[in-house]
């Protein structure tokens, strides 16, 4: 399978606790981006790489939040001291600037849902 | 206002209806409009992707573009069981990256 992946698909935690999610983009894809998706609402912008560098972070993203794309390939997401509102769909999707679409076709992994006690 | 406004439903219909999905918007930025299908716990999945105004077919799926009204939607010709799922609209604007969706639609065909 070549699409994006995700891991874990399931983690459930206690409040207080870090937890870390990670992502492996589709080879060639230089594009990474995180979103966050809640019950009945559709998927919010976190943040987005191009390559190793991180070039934008959405103000969803607090203090306790953090993501890393070290080497430009895989990706993690870290959220320390977590709270029953980081409960969420934790989406990666990637993308490549090739093909004339220009950066616009975003695939998204599975997820990794998040519920905190 | 949201930026993007889908109504999220729930829309029932028999098997081989038409089904017609919209979404509006308020930013003129957005260039790039996508319908994505999200099976329940799984992550969206690429249906349709436009960039001008006008239509596109792709099979059963017809996705429609007025920038002039700022209204997108998605028509599904003789609609399908497997078809049942929730429908969200999505749009890029000048930043060529960030993704905004709207709520989705919730869709169910029946047998």
């Amino acid at each position: 399978d070549t699409g994006v992946s995700q891991n874990p698909r399931h983690k459930i935690t206690k409040r207080g606790q870090n937890v870390t999610f990670r992502c492996d983009p589709i080879s060639e894809h230089n594009r990474l981006y995180w979103y966050r998706q809640t019950l009945g609402q559709g998927p919010e912008f976190l943040t987005y790489f191009q390559n190793e560098a991180q070039l934008e972070k959405s103000r969803l993203l607090s203090d306790r939040f953090s993501a890393e794309r070290p080497k430009g390939s895989f990706s993690t997401l870290e959220i320390q001291r977590t709270e029953q509102g980081d409960s969420a769909m934790y989406l990666c999707a990637s993308s490549s600037p090739q093909g004339g679409r220009g950066a616009s076709e975003q695939f998204f992994g599975p997820g990794t849902r998040l519920t905190v006690l | 206002q949201k930026e993007v406004e889908q109504d999220p439903g729930p829309l029932s219909v028999p098997e081989g209806a038409i089904v017609s999905l919209n979404c509006t918007y308020s930013n003129s930025a957005f260039q790039y409009f996508m319908w994505y299908r999200q099976y329940s716990r799984k992550g969206p999945e690429l249906l349709m992707y436009t960039y001008s105004s006008g239509n596109k077919e792709d099979g059963r799926f017809t996705a429609q573009v007025d920038k002039s009204s700022k209204y997108i939607s998605l028509f599904i010709r003789d609609s399908q069981p497997s078809d049942s799922a929730t429908y969200l609209c999505a749009m890029i604007g000048g930043s060529n990256y960030k993704l905004t969706f709207g709520k989705g639609t919730l869709l169910t065909v029946n047998p």
